[in-house]
């Protein structure tokens, strides 16, 4: 089982629409969660932290549950700019070192 | 991100040589890691290393190999022994402490021959 998973999608919606994405992971002993944004061929981009009570910045809001072991991300009202890869992102820290593990991503794309 | 210099940009590679990719920061992080993107992929670990003379596999080291001698240097060997190298190489660095951000370089695109 992979250590984090994410639906590839694509994803296809209207500007304007509401969408969802979730990501699994498996280690429960995972410290810290994030969202990152990828643009192709570019280096990812931190969209936000991801907090046990849930945080919310501006149209993208995202919620943590360490009982199920799933992160989530909302994007309200969609904008053409969204179109990009989203990154779901773990921190197993250890001991002596800090392992960042990457989902495989989960494509956007908003149309007119 | 500015501070993480990876070069080259573009780099080329014949069967069965050596190659290294060269990450230089100089944010005075503590952490440094990389990693590797295949089209339509996310990215996958490579190695990491939280302090000089200091490192740890990540998810797919077979093939790689790297050293942590300075700070401010993390370069990655790409060996013969890996088959299918190429791919678009990511280097990034995290303060030891408190902000968990990657900071990241704006990576490498390996091509073979």
């Amino acid at each position: 089982r992979k250590e984090v998973e994410q639906d590839p999608g694509p994803f296809n919606v209207p500007e304007g629409a509401t969408v969802a994405f979730n990501c699994t992971y498996s280690n429960s002993a995972s410290q810290s969660f994030f969202w990152y944004r990828q643009d192709c061929r570019k280096e990812p981009k931190l969209l936000m932290s991801v907090y046990s009570s849930g945080n919310e910045d501006g149209r993208f809001t995202a919620q943590l549950n360490r009982a199920s072991q799933y992160i989530s991300l909302l994007i309200r009202d969609s904008k053409l700019s969204d179109s990009a890869t989203y990154l779901c992102v773990v921190n197993l820290a250890a001991l002596s070192a800090s392992k960042i593990i990457f989902g495989s991503g989960t494509r956007l794309s908003i149309r007119p | 991100d500015g501070g993480i210099t990876q070069s080259p940009k573009y780099l080329f590679r014949k069967e069965g040589q050596n190659v290294t990719l060269s990450c230089e920061q100089n944010l005075n992080h503590d952490a440094m890691y990389w990693y590797r993107q295949d089209p339509g992929q996310g990215l996958r670990l490579i190695y990491y290393s939280q302090i000089v003379n200091d490192f740890q596999k990540g998810d797919i080291a077979e093939g790689y190999s790297v050293s942590r001698e300075k700070k401010e240097s993390f370069p990655l060997t790409v060996t013969s022994a890996q088959k299918n190298p190429t791919a678009f190489y990511l280097c990034a660095t995290k303060p030891t402490a408190g902000n968990e951000k990657l900071f990241f370089g704006s990576g490498t695109q390996l091509s073979v021959l």
